[in-house]
């Protein structure tokens, strides 16, 4: 089974901080990505990554940044934490290589709630 | 561009049958998948349809038009537990998700 791991469940930040979040896949996958969730809105990407060291803007990149030192772990960074970026964020998996090698599997998500 | 659309919320009775429609537009196309979400838990793959036609899988169904940008999930003989929101996703080497539908399954 693919195993995605977030490091926190639930996290507390206030306005200003810089917030980590890890990432981690087991399954030697090429392609990791962060979404964020809020209601009415569905899942939004952030940023992807299809290789080491690679990175790509999704839809709402702005307010963060990733990191990808290693293949198994792909980190969002909030350099000043906002209000606007309370939300859910879910980090996901692919094998990569088109085809059914797009399912991505998700983690099970960190709660961030900005005060 | 690329859209995905759905409905927001849909009804339905236990043990009977519901479709969740989904219509989509992606500049690149690589196959639809469907995600089941339950409240406050991660989303989790339920099917991904790549030709047109059916895919079944025990109680659910997916279904593909790629010439119509159109597809369907089929729920049937609902329980309780298929209460959730369900996801349509597509695109090419990355996934765009729809806003998902809310399905509630009442006794």
């Amino acid at each position: 089974d693919v195993k995605v791991t977030q490091s926190s469940r639930y996290l507390v930040k206030r306005t200003g901080e810089k917030v980590f979040l890890e990432c981690v896949q087991d399954m030697d996958h090429e392609n990791m990505f962060w979404y964020r969730q809020d209601p009415g809105l569905g899942l939004r990407l952030i940023y992807f990554s299809y290789d080491v060291k690679m990175k790509e803007k999704g839809d709402i990149p702005e307010g963060y940044s990733v990191s990808r030192e290693k293949k198994e772990r792909f980190s969002l960074i909030l350099e000043s934490a906002s209000t606007n970026q309370t939300s859910m964020y879910l980090c996901a998996s692919s094998l990569g290589g088109g085809r059914s090698g797009n399912t991505i599997y998700f983690g099970e998500g960190s709660w961030l709630t900005v005060v | 561009g690329q859209n995905i659309d759905q409905p927001t919320e849909m009804t339905a009775t236990e043990g009977a049958i519901v479709q969740i429609n989904c219509t989509y537009q992606t500049s690149g196309f690589n196959g639809l998948f469907w995600y089941q979400q339950h409240a406050g838990e991660a989303p989790t793959f339920l099917s991904y349809n790549v030709l047109d036609g059916l895919e079944e899988k025990g109680r659910f169904s997916s279904f593909l038009s790629r010439s119509k940008g159109y597809s369907y999930l089929l729920l049937k003989e609902l329980q309780m537990k298929d209460s959730a929101s369900y996801l349509c996703a597509g695109g090419y080497n990355k996934l765009i998700f729809g806003a998902g539908t809310r399905l509630a399954v009442h006794p």
